[in-house]
């Protein structure tokens, strides 16, 4: 099956400065990559997606790149503000699969 | 707004004790998941079910079994708890084919402690 490896597993910014976290996968199948947070006390929310025909999506200050040739896709957050501090999950789903494959979680401080 | 509700967001059990985690979602979604979260591992599979009366291992699936009687339903079962399996469990439900294709909607959690 998929692993999905998930770095760093913690991350401190300055407010204001961007931050990335990036996540690796084994099986260059798969086809979809979701990120999710996890603010403290409350259940992980879909925050954005990327699709394995696609580069690179953009959210406001949030943006999802994929590298199928390297099987990797990375989160970036820009402008940091102390509401994006959470713990932060990617994952990955292979074509026909019923489950996702997470990572390990990074949790992101936003220091005012 | 799609709604996965667990039973208990707090239990204390007695290790030996048989434990049932409740969880029903009202979207009429086919695929339902168990997740175990510890800190530093992350989500944890531990079953999954795509239909009723279906279910699949997940990744750590050991002292757990499932039950989808019904399709809005899938319950968590612990046949003789361990203080090993003191843990945050999460409930999840998703259609993978419908409007929001790929988003899991995760219920509030049931943190388990097993003295």
């Amino acid at each position: 099956g998929e692993n999905v490896e998930q770095h760093p597993s913690t991350l401190s910014v300055q407010e204001g400065d961007s931050a990335v976290i990036k996540c690796t996968y084994s099986d260059s199948a798969s086809n979809y990559f979701p990120w999710y947070k996890q603010e403290l006390g409350k259940r992980p929310q879909l925050i954005i997606d990327i699709r394995s025909n696609v580069g690179e999506k953009k959210d406001q200050r949030i943006a999802v790149t994929l590298n199928k040739t390297a099987k990797h896709f990375s989160l970036h957050i820009t402008e940091t503000q102390p509401e994006d501090s959470a713990v932060y999950f990617c994952a990955a789903k292979e074509p026909g699969a019923n489950n996702l494959f997470f990572g390990t979680g990074t949790r992101l401080t936003v220091i005012p | 707004d799609v709604k996965v509700t667990q039973s208990s967001r707090y239990l204390v059990k007695r290790t030996g004790e048989k434990v049932f985690l409740e969880c029903v979602q009202d979207m009429d979604h086919e695929n339902m998941f168990w997740y175990r979260q510890d800190p530093g591992l992350g989500l944890r599979l531990i079953y999954f079910s795509y239909d009723v009366k279906m279910k699949e291992k997940g990744d750590i699936p050991e002292g757990y079994s499932v039950s989808r009687e019904k399709k809005e339903r899938f319950s968590l079962i612990l046949e003789s708890a361990s203080t090993n399996q003191t843990s945050m469990y999460l409930c999840a439900s998703t259609e993978w084919g419908g409007p929001n294709t790929g988003e899991l909607f995760f219920g509030e959690g049931s943190r388990l402690t097993v003295l």
